[in-house]
């Protein structure tokens, strides 16, 4: 079973880059039979898919964020990663990690809080 | 954007009843729909899938029905467990996935 660990730091200040990692265990990174997705939820609310990589190295962002998305891989780590630019309070919340073997998100990290705050 | 809306936000229930939970597409998903539910502190888990498949492990009592733009998450009777959040999230417009806002279901 794939399991899912986010890393990164928990404060970023306002216009900054929200950097975070996802390692994976369990299983490679490079199987095709997976792909990689990223997804936030602010306190309180609901979730919002903020977008995945595939094995390829093609990846998929949701267009309210795609202008300010980055999602890469490191197969030599067995990693993903998300980078943010520009981030207000309104980026505040938990980014979870999360992997995919048919359409949907099957397996989750735990979940990681980044609060944007100067 | 196909938008989700969850009914209703609260259902307060006992353990052994019954939980109903909708999940309306503005738009035909088709079956493309899965169920998660969240506890608090938890990550979601996925328990549905396209509508009406269990995923690996979740028990018998939970089931999805529905197609189109209508869909219904049934917990047969609850257990003290279930108590969480509940949400949909559709595939329908791939690459995009949206999520309904939830339903809680807790103790009476």
């Amino acid at each position: 079973q794939v399991q899912l660990q986010e890393s990164g730091p928990g404060l970023v200040k306002p216009s900054q880059t929200l950097s975070l990692t996802c390692t994976v265990s369990g299983g490679s990174i490079s199987s095709g039979s997976y792909y990689w997705s990223w997804i936030r939820q602010p306190a309180g609310k609901g979730l919002e898919w903020i977008g995945r990589i595939y094995t390829s190295g093609s990846t998929n962002y949701n267009p309210s964020l795609k202008s300010r998305v980055t999602i890469s891989v490191d197969t030599s780590k067995n990693q993903f990663s998300l980078k943010l630019s520009s981030v207000t309070a309104a980026d505040t919340a938990v980014y979870y990690c999360a992997s995919s073997s048919g359409w949907y998100a099957d397996y989750w990290g735990q979940g990681t809080l980044v609060t944007v705050s100067s | 954007e196909i938008v989700l809306t969850q009914s209703p936000a609260t259902l307060s229930l006992s353990p052994g009843e019954r939980a109903t939970l909708s999940c309306r597409a503005s738009q035909s998903v088709s079956s493309y729909l899965a169920w998660y539910q969240q506890k608090p502190g938890q990550a979601p888990r996925l328990l549905i899938y396209d509508a009406s498949n269990r995923a690996t492990g979740i028990p018998a009592r939970f089931s999805g029905s529905g197609s189109g733009t209508d869909f219904t998450l049934t917990i047969s009777s609850l257990e003290p467990e279930d108590f969480a959040v509940y949400y949909c999230q559709q595939r329908s417009n791939w690459p995009s996935w949206t999520f309904g806002q939830g339903t809680k279901v807790e103790i009476k």
